[in-house]
């Protein structure tokens, strides 16, 4: 166990639709990374936030939003999802806001399935 | 941007085999590395990290990297191959100086150890 949750675990949906993904940081980590992993695209960063900010943006779809909570917690929200978005969906924490040499914490990740 | 190459995507060595996998980096200023692994269904594992403090870096189960300037190369070794180190294995990228926040992956390099 990474100490990074991710749910849930596996997500089957219709084109059309609207999802959330939901990842809890390890315990005293500010930073939440959401990346994308496909066949054909590998391992895409979407985008981080930091202690509920915002900080940076990577290749993610204006039809793809996030936020980070309060308590840190954060949330990937899909809509009008097409088949190509299906994918592993994987959340990664960290304690500092930049990579200082640590790397990240990787949850196990949600597959998503667009049918 | 920085970026990495793995060159070869599957790699098959037999059991007690040396195991390595290539890693080049593109950056005039040595990055911050890092190598994971994936094994099937499961999140991203950090092996090992290049953070300046030694060439050779020793990561867990057995495998090590040498960060080689002049060669712009992060290469991960294991003397002898096991079963369970078949997985899929990313090296990243990160920029020391200019404090780019996310890691860059490479595309991976599938490892398949026979009997």
């Amino acid at each position: 166990d990474s100490g990074v949750t991710q749910t849930p675990k596996h997500l089957i949906t219709a084109t059309g639709q609207r999802v959330t993904l939901r990842c809890s940081p390890r315990s005293g980590d500010l930073s939440v990374y959401w990346y994308q992993q496909s066949l054909d695209q590998g391992l895409q960063f979407l985008i981080q936030y930091y202690n509920g900010e915002e900080r940076a943006k990577g290749n993610i779809l204006e039809r793809f939003s996030a936020q980070q909570f309060p308590d840190l917690h954060s949330e990937l929200n899909l809509s009008s999802l097409e088949l190509g978005d299906s994918a592993l969906y994987f959340c990664a924490s960290s304690a500092a806001d930049r990579v200082v040499g640590y790397g990240y914490t990787f949850g196990s990740g949600t597959r998503l399935t667009v049918v | 941007a920085q970026s990495v190459t793995q060159l070869g995507s599957h790699v098959s060595v037999s059991e007690g085999a040396l195991v390595l996998l290539r890693c080049n980096y593109s950056s005039s200023v040595p990055p911050y590395l890092f190598w994971y692994v994936q094994y099937p269904n499961q999140g991203l594992q950090l092996l090992l990290k290049y953070t300046s403090a030694a060439t050779l870096v020793k990561g867990i189960n057995g495998f090590e990297a040498e960060f080689k300037k002049s060669e712009t190369s992060f290469h991960l070794t294991k003397p002898s191959a096991h079963m369970s180190d078949a997985a899929e294995y990313f090296c990243a990228v990160s920029d020391r100086y200019t404090g780019r926040r996310a890691l860059t992956f490479g595309s991976g390099t599938r490892l398949q150890v026979q009997p």
